[in-house]
């Protein structure tokens, strides 16, 4: 059975930093697109980033410059390094397994719960 | 950047047929997705590529897309339809999801 169990989320003060974890089994993190997208309370879906199976990045605007998403393929498992932490940044992040076709599309069939961050003072 | 438009709400009434839009230039040349997300829940996708449905989503949830409006459509909807709908695109190397949309089931 395929799963993903996000962990490492909490309160951390503005201009603090955090690292999200995203255990995978079932499959292998290094042969699919692996992507963050956050939820701010109350609000819709935000992308924030995605590592290729080829080990590219790339990040949303609004995180660029403080994020950076990798990967541990020994461990199966997806990170997301969060620096310079704003009061926006305040949501659940889920991690999320990508499909990528050659046409130049990626959807995301498996989720894992999320885990919330908060930047708080 | 690319951007989807979708209604804030929808409400359908219960046995009836709900449809949820998404708008954006020229969407019917995108591969477009929609996802399920239930209060407290993470997102469930319900339709990939435009029209296809994953394993285990009802035949009664459909999806549609043409010039700048894609559609996901509910058939007989059901009490435990109500939740927010998102559309998704991949664009430019980044994912971009619409606003979202709330159906509620009278």
């Amino acid at each position: 059975e395929l799963q993903l169990v996000e962990s490492g989320g909490g309160l951390v003060q503005p201009g603090g930093s955090l690292r999200l974890s995203c255990a995978a089994s079932g499959f292998s993190v290094r042969s699919n697109y692996m992507s963050w997208v956050r939820q701010a309370p109350g609000k819709g879906l935000e992308w924030v980033s995605v590592i290729s199976s080829g080990g590219s990045t790339y990040y949303a605007d609004s995180v660029k410059g403080r994020f950076t998403i990798s990967r541990d393929n020994s461990k199966n498992t997806l990170y997301l390094q969060m620096n310079s932490l704003r009061a926006e940044d305040t949501a659940v992040y889920y991690c999320a397994r990508g499909l990528y076709y050659a046409d130049s599309d990626c959807y995301f069939d498996y989720w894992g719960q999320g885990t919330l961050v908060t930047v708080s003072s | 950047s690319y951007e989807l438009t979708q209604p804030r709400s929808v409400s359908v009434a219960l046995g009836q047929t709900a449809r949820i839009t998404c708008g954006g230039n020229n969407i019917g040349s995108k591969n477009l997705h929609w996802y399920q997300q239930k209060p407290g829940q993470a997102p469930v996708l319900v339709i990939y590529r435009g029209t296809n449905r994953p394993s285990g989503i009802p035949e009664r949830f459909s999806g549609s897309n043409s010039g700048n409006t894609a559609t996901l459509t509910i058939s007989r909807a059901q009490a435990g339809d109500e939740a927010d709908y998102y559309c998704q695109v991949w664009d430019s190397s980044t994912g971009i999801f619409g606003r979202g949309t709330k159906v509620t089931v009278l």
